[in-house]
């Protein structure tokens, strides 16, 4: 079966600081996808960003970027310069060859304080 | 171009009754899948469409069921409706599925059960 835990239900960060959020998977596949997803409050959820696991090198956008371990099978997402409106529900979500859906986590909520 | 929508965005309804869900996806794509938001729960995968047909199902019992038109357009139907099934109900399009596909989501639909 395939999981993903995000094992962090709530955390906080001051306005420019740095976060780390967790996220572990598991699966048998060898060719899968993983992503993270924002859902601000009362908005529509986004992609933040996302890594194919054939690729060693860890994927970055802006001030986002991923830590790929995939021998842990490990996922975690580092917001940097961390602002007010990155406040939201982030989702990681695995997606493997062949079952055309998301196997989502249950959440972190990320709130940046002033 | 235009998002993802959906309607109706809020819906109250009593126990025993029967609701549909609409979602019209991003011009363009033909894969459509649907989610299911709680907050004990996360995001839990209903169903994902592509040209009319079903290709993958989640673990929900069978009052869950959907369908998708030719143009691309996706109905979810729940029939009597228990309490447990209050929820934020998701839709999301993507171009063909393919599992590095972005999803793209809908703002979803609140459905309350009394």
């Amino acid at each position: 079966a395939q999981t993903v835990t995000q094992s962090q239900p709530e955390m906080s960060v001051q306005e420019a600081e740095t976060v780390t959020l967790s996220c572990t998977y598991d699966t048998s596949e060898n060719n899968y996808y993983l992503f993270w997803y924002k859902q601000p409050p009362s908005r529509q959820m986004i992609l933040v960003i996302r890594q194919e696991a054939y690729k060693q090198q860890n994927a970055t956008e802006n001030r986002f970027s991923v830590n790929f371990q995939k021998a842990a099978k490990s996922f975690s997402l580092k917001i940097s310069d961390s602002q007010l409106g990155d406040t939201a529900m982030y989702f990681c979500a695995l997606r493997t060859s062949g079952t055309y859906k998301y196997i989502f986590g249950t959440g972190t909520r990320l709130k940046v304080l002033a | 171009k235009a998002g993802v929508t959906q309607t109706p965005r809020y819906l109250i309804k009593t126990r025993g009754q029967q609701v549909t869900l609409s979602c019209s996806p991003i011009s363009g794509h033909r894969s459509v899948s649907w989610y299911q938001q709680t907050p004990g729960q996360g995001l839990q995968f209903l169903f994902e469409y592509f040209s009319e047909t079903q290709r993958n199902k989640g673990n929900f019992p069978g009052r869950f069921s959907g369908r998708q038109f030719s143009n691309s357009r996706s109905e979810m139907n729940v029939s009597t409706l228990e309490l447990g099934d209050s929820a934020l109900y998701l839709c999301a399009s993507s171009l063909l599925g393919d599992r590095g596909e972005t999803q793209y989501f809908g703002p979803g639909t609140r459905l309350l059960v009394l």
